[in-house]
């Protein structure tokens, strides 16, 4: 069965300092990853996806994302983080014929000026 | 503006109490769904529809049943919601099956008493 991991609940990073939040895998066939942002009160937004190619996905706002294979991850990263950045961050997988994403549980990231 | 609109935003019922969420996009996307979003679960797709009257099941489907009569509304209906159903409901499009980026509605918090 297809399946996303986000072993961190939460990441607590100070603002000017570089972030990553951790997402693994597991998928049968060519993975197609997915990171989205959900802020306070509002809908998810798509940040950026892997599909193939360049293993470096650039992504919105500044943030981008490390496919592994052998590592089975894809973990988002920025350079230096803003408070503004806080929020709940998830990872998805796209699943079989039908569309369907699996998200991981979420990811709290808490940026502190 | 390109969005999806969900109402109410806010509900709070009753158990046994008949109730719909209405989802609605103006961008003519074919492929919509409705996800629902409980901590510690990440989000977990309840319904999808592909295009105007074919729908099918997600992952958690009990209890609820959705509609495609027009393609730019895809309403949830509870027929007789239960507390277990208290939880984030999401309704998401996307342009088709093989696009890869998906629009979420701002989501209607719901509680079942």
């Amino acid at each position: 069965a297809q399946s996303v991991a986000q072993p961190e609940d939460q990441v607590n990073v100070a603002e000017g300092n570089p972030l990553t939040v951790k997402c693994t895998y597991s998928v049968s066939g060519n993975p197609y990853l997915f990171w989205y942002v959900q802020y306070p009160n509002r809908g998810l937004q798509f940040l950026l996806k892997y599909i193939t190619g360049d293993n470096l996905v650039k992504g919105s706002y500044g943030f981008e994302a490390e496919f592994n294979k052998s590592q089975t991850s894809f973990h988002l990263k920025k350079p230096s983080a803003l408070v503004s950045d806080s929020a709940l961050y998830f990872c998805a997988v796209r699943s079989g014929n039908t569309g369907k994403l699996i998200f991981g549980q979420g990811t709290t990231l808490q940026v502190k000026p | 503006e390109a969005q999806v609109t969900q109402n109410p935003r806010y509900l709070i019922t009753v158990t046994g109490k008949k109730l719909t969420v209405t989802c609605s996009q103006n961008m003519n996307h074919e492929y919509m769904s409705w996800y629902r979003q409980d901590p510690g679960l990440g989000l977990r797709q309840i319904y999808y529809s592909m295009n105007v009257e074919v729908t099918d099941k997600g992952d958690v489907p009990e209890g609820y049943k959705v509609s495609r009569k027009e393609k730019r509304n895809f309403p949830l209906i509870l027929e007789s919601p239960s507390p277990n159903q208290t939880s984030l409901y999401f309704c998401a499009s996307r342009t088709d099956l093989a696009t890869y980026e998906q629009y979420f509605g701002p989501g209607t918090r719901l509680t079942v008493t």
